[in-house]
């Protein structure tokens, strides 16, 4: 079955430091969504890619989604507190909304 | 305002007993989605439902069962709960139409069962 991985699983920065997670899937995609879960809540979604090669922004934040279509990146440009949680990636192969998620990437921020 | 909610933020349960997790959303969305999230594993899918009394097997449906009797309320059902099951469990919805398939998440139920 379809398989997304995700790494790293953890990182750990100091405030103004810069991030990236990276996201690579077994299979070619149709979209990718990212979501971000705070400590104790729920996924909340970010964003969708669907071109290839796209790549969108949000602020400090900055979107890619691979040529191939199969691997995808979230880089988070000087890292704030409130930066902290979990940042998934969630491929969608085909039609019908089914999402299959990254493991996740953990990030903790100090001051 | 989407709004998913689920019938219990904590439960605990006994090995055997059968264990009911209720999931209603109020933006009319057609999709519906159960989830279980465990430390280094991520999301994992094990039901979703396209419409009323549609349901699709994930990722992990072994243990489990769903029910869809009306549009906005999406039931998991574990027949014989073990301690395997002992999880975080979200409930998501979205809609089947339009170019942007955003999950709308409830808050979860961590269920326990000893």
């Amino acid at each position: 079955g379809q398989q997304v991985m995700q790494i790293p699983q953890y990182q750990h920065v100091q405030e103004g430091e810069d991030f990236t997670t990276y996201c690579n899937s077994s299979t070619t995609l149709s979209n990718i969504q990212w979501y971000k879960q705070r400590p104790g809540g729920h996924p909340v979604f970010l964003i969708q890619l669907v071109k290839s090669g796209e790549v969108k922004k949000q602020k400090r934040l900055t979107f890619q989604f691979g040529e191939a279509k199969k691997n995808s990146s979230l880089h988070i440009t000087a890292t704030q507190t409130t930066d902290v949680g979990t940042y998934f990636c969630a491929g969608e192969k085909g039609g019908g909304n089914k999402l299959t998620f990254g493991t996740g990437t953990q990030l903790k921020v100090e001051l | 305002d989407v709004k998913v909610t689920q019938s219990s933020r904590y439960l605990v349960k006994r090995t055997g007993e059968k264990v009911f997790l209720e999931c209603v959303q109020d933006m009319d969305h057609e999709n519906m989605f159960w989830y279980r999230q465990d430390p280094g594993l991520g999301l994992r899918l094990i039901y979703f439902s396209y419409d009323v009394k549609m349901k699709e097997k994930g990722d992990i449906p072994e243990g489990y069962s769903v029910s869809r009797e009306k549009k906005e309320r999406f039931s998991l059902i574990l027949e014989s709960a073990s301690t395997n099951q002992t999880s975080m469990y979200l409930c998501a919805s979205s809609f089947s139409s339009g170019w942007f398939h955003e999950q709308y998440f409830g808050p979860g139920t961590r269920l326990t069962v000893t």
